[in-house]
């Protein structure tokens, strides 16, 4: 089952404009949440994490804003680059889940054009 | 800055056949997971080991698969009789602590024939 989905496949942003990419889950229990970058034939890279007592993370360009009401998550990267095309991926995880294993969405592929 | 590193990257096996997939864990983690990626399909959770045991595993972990951390720097996932849809990319992580960021190396694509 996909307890954490990312329904747009695919994102283009101009150089210099905002990306905005969204995450929304199902499970309840899940209380920390991140944000992962990869590149073709590489494993993923952290960029920003969140915890559910906060609404918002930033990081330089990214900003991670949680809304636990409505079980939805965006990742925002202003400006954006184009060494920022890549796939983006949403994980979380569940306090209660002892292995800590991270539930992943399918990926967002992020082209930034120049 | 220090890495998770895996190898080999690319490994081709009969159906069958036992494999071996070894990882180096950022040296002063403590935590070290299995995920794999079939092809087209989201990364998938497989194990996560401390303390020199298993903590989790998912459905995916069955009876074939195996962990181990023989000595103080490897951990190595192993695959008894690999199957046909175990062609994946496998990616082992690490991390410091239970909750923290987990780490991940570049992936070892298996291909099983």
């Amino acid at each position: 089952d996909q307890q954490v989905k990312q329904n747009s496949p695919s994102l283009s942003v101009q150089e210099g404009r905002i990306s905005i990419l969204n995450c929304d889950y199902t499970n309840s229990m899940f209380d920390y949440f991140l944000w992962y970058k990869k590149y073709p034939a590489e494993g993923p890279t952290f960029l920003i994490s969140i915890s559910s007592i906060k609404d918002k993370n930033e990081d330089g360009r990214f900003t991670v804003f949680l809304n636990k009401s409505a079980k939805h998550l965006s990742l925002h990267i202003v400006p954006s680059q184009p060494g920022d095309s890549a796939v983006y991926f949403c994980a979380a995880s569940a306090r209660w889940n002892s292995g800590y294993a991270l539930n992943f969405g399918k990926g967002t592929s992020l082209l930034v054009t120049p | 800055e220090p890495e998770v590193t895996q190898t080999p990257s690319h490994q081709v096996t009969q159906m069958g056949q036992e494999v071996i997939l070894r990882c180096v864990p950022i040296s002063n983690h403590l935590y070290f997971y299995w995920y794999r990626q079939i092809l087209g399909q989201k990364v998938e959770f497989l194990v996560s080991f401390y303390n020199n045991e298993i903590s989790e595993k998912s459905e995916i972990f069955d009876d074939q698969f195996s962990v181990e951390r023989p000595d103080g720097s490897n951990f190595t996932l192993k695959i008894r009789s690999t199957k046909l849809e175990d062609s994946a990319m496998y990616f082992c992580a690490s991390s410091a602590g239970g909750r923290e960021t987990q780490y991940f190396g570049p992936g070892t694509r298996l291909l099983v024939l």
